[in-house]
């Protein structure tokens, strides 16, 4: 297995433009997240999902941004308009049941400026 | 909310040499995972122990947990440069699937 995918692996954008990261879990895995990595703040849980379904987004900063699991194979996290203090890196991570280890992909370094 | 919290934060040693890093928690848990970050990467899964579990080994890691005192420590023994990264421990929040990561220990391994 690849892993978990994501993309893009850097993103610069300017502040007022759509930002949309995206996510391929680990095929079979049941629960999928989304953290944002500052120095300031540390890994933030932004919302996770369950076979698709949003399950907890109350650490989704506020109504810029948003975020979508289509199908088991897709998640995708857009911020819309973009501000320099979303600048971070983003990770999603993969896991199998409740109970079991997270597997990370390699993030998302978001520069907005 | 529930989430682990490291100490100390930042430890250096030489390689070679055992590091020991701590964590408390507040709330009951049903297990407790530990994982690494490596510069500029995504975390790591390193071990998940179970509340049932005092101890558990994988390789040069032993992680201990005493529910009793709400703590775990994760001990890296004989450390080479490679294990330079920072480690978090990840508590589930109120019994949930739901991980909430503190700020780590920073470990420097010199050669």
């Amino acid at each position: 297995d690849a892993g978990v995918i994501q993309s893009p692996r850097h993103e610069v954008t300017e502040m007022g433009q759509e930002v949309t990261l995206r996510c391929k879990p680990i095929s079979g895995h049941d629960y999928l997240f989304w953290y944002r990595q500052t120095m300031m703040r540390g890994l933030e849980l932004l919302i996770y999902f369950n076979n698709n379904v949003p399950i907890d987004d109350s650490g989704m900063p506020e109504d810029r941004f948003s975020a979508k699991m289509p199908n088991a194979s897709f998640s995708n996290l857009k911020i819309q308009p973009s501000e320099p203090r979303d600048s971070a890196v983003y990770f999603c991570a993969s896991s199998l049941d409740r109970a079991g280890g997270y597997t990370f992909g390699s993030g998302t370094r978001l520069t907005v400026v | 909310s529930q989430q682990g919290e490291e100490d100390p934060q930042a430890l250096s040693i030489q390689e070679g040499e055992n590091a020991t890093m701590n964590c408390s928690y507040k709330t009951s848990i049903n297990n407790l995972q530990w994982y690494r970050q490596n510069s500029g990467r995504g975390l790591v899964h390193l071990i998940l122990i179970r509340s049932n579990e005092r101890e558990k080994h994988s390789g040069r890691l032993r992680v201990t947990l005493d529910t009793s005192k709400k703590s775990s420590s994760l001990l890296i023994t004989a450390s080479r440069a490679a294990d330079t990264a920072s480690y978090f421990c990840a508590p589930p929040q109120g019994g949930s699937e739901k991980l909430v990561f503190g700020k780590g220990t920073k470990l420097t391994v010199n050669p």
